[in-house]
């Protein structure tokens, strides 16, 4: 069984501060990790995708991946009302079907 | 940008009828997938569709559920039988290339089962 874990949170944040999210997975033969942003009654929508060890950065948003770890997170810097969602941590194996977390509330407090 | 599109927005039905859930994957894209969120749980995995043929499925994907690609834009999930707890909110997503690339998702449809 194929399983990916999140704290549910809720997180909270106070604006401009760094939001850091969590996510570990089980099969240590997955290869493409993803955080997705859902806001309540929406559809998932890619934030980042990360697929190496290390740190990958865009805007405002990094990816960490550790595979030794099985742990992949994502911080979020100067945090804005707006970035206020459920962030869902995707994981791929070899084949199609994404494997997802339960996803962690952010509220970030103007 | 390109978008996946899904009809209906919600879709009420009776239990024991069928019902057809359509999506208009991005036009580029090969790799089209369906999935469910029912209320308050993560998103589940359902199926998988590459080159007119499924290529995973999971456990919840039994007989009562298939897909079809009827023409060359339409991806479309049918529920033969529908149970109460089918009530879900159902995602269609697709890819450009082979597995582990991001999906794209589109805005969903609510199935509402009485």
């Amino acid at each position: 069984q194929k399983e990916v874990e999140q704290n549910s949170g809720p997180l909270s944040v106070p604006e401009g501060a760094i939001a850091s999210l969590n996510c570990t997975y089980s099969d240590r033969g997955s290869q493409s990790f993803f955080w997705y942003r859902q806001y309540s009654g929406k559809s998932p929508e890619l934030i980042m995708s990360i697929y190496s060890n290390g740190d990958k950065e865009d805007g405002r948003f990094t990816a960490q991946l550790n595979k030794a770890s099985q742990y992949v997170s994502l911080l979020i810097r100067d945090s804005q009302p707006s970035d206020s969602a459920t962030y869902l941590c995707a994981v791929s194996h070899t084949g199609n079907q994404f494997y997802f977390g339960t996803g962690t509330s952010l509220t970030v407090i103007p | 940008e390109p978008e996946v599109t899904q009809t209906p927005s919600h879709q009420v039905t009776q239990m024991g009828q069928e019902v057809i859930l359509h999506c208009v994957p991005i036009s580029n894209h090969l790799y089209f997938y369906w999935y469910r969120q029912i209320l308050g749980q993560k998103v589940e995995f359902l199926v998988s569709f590459y080159n007119n043929e499924i290529s995973e499925k999971s456990e919840i994907f039994d007989d009562q559920f298939s897909v079809e690609r009827p023409d060359g834009s339409n991806f479309t999930l049918k529920i033969r039988s529908t149970k109460l707890e089918d009530s879900a909110m159902y995602f269609c997503a697709s890819s450009d290339k082979n597995s582990n690339q991001p999906q794209h998702f589109g805005d969903g449809t609510r199935l509402s089962i009485l």
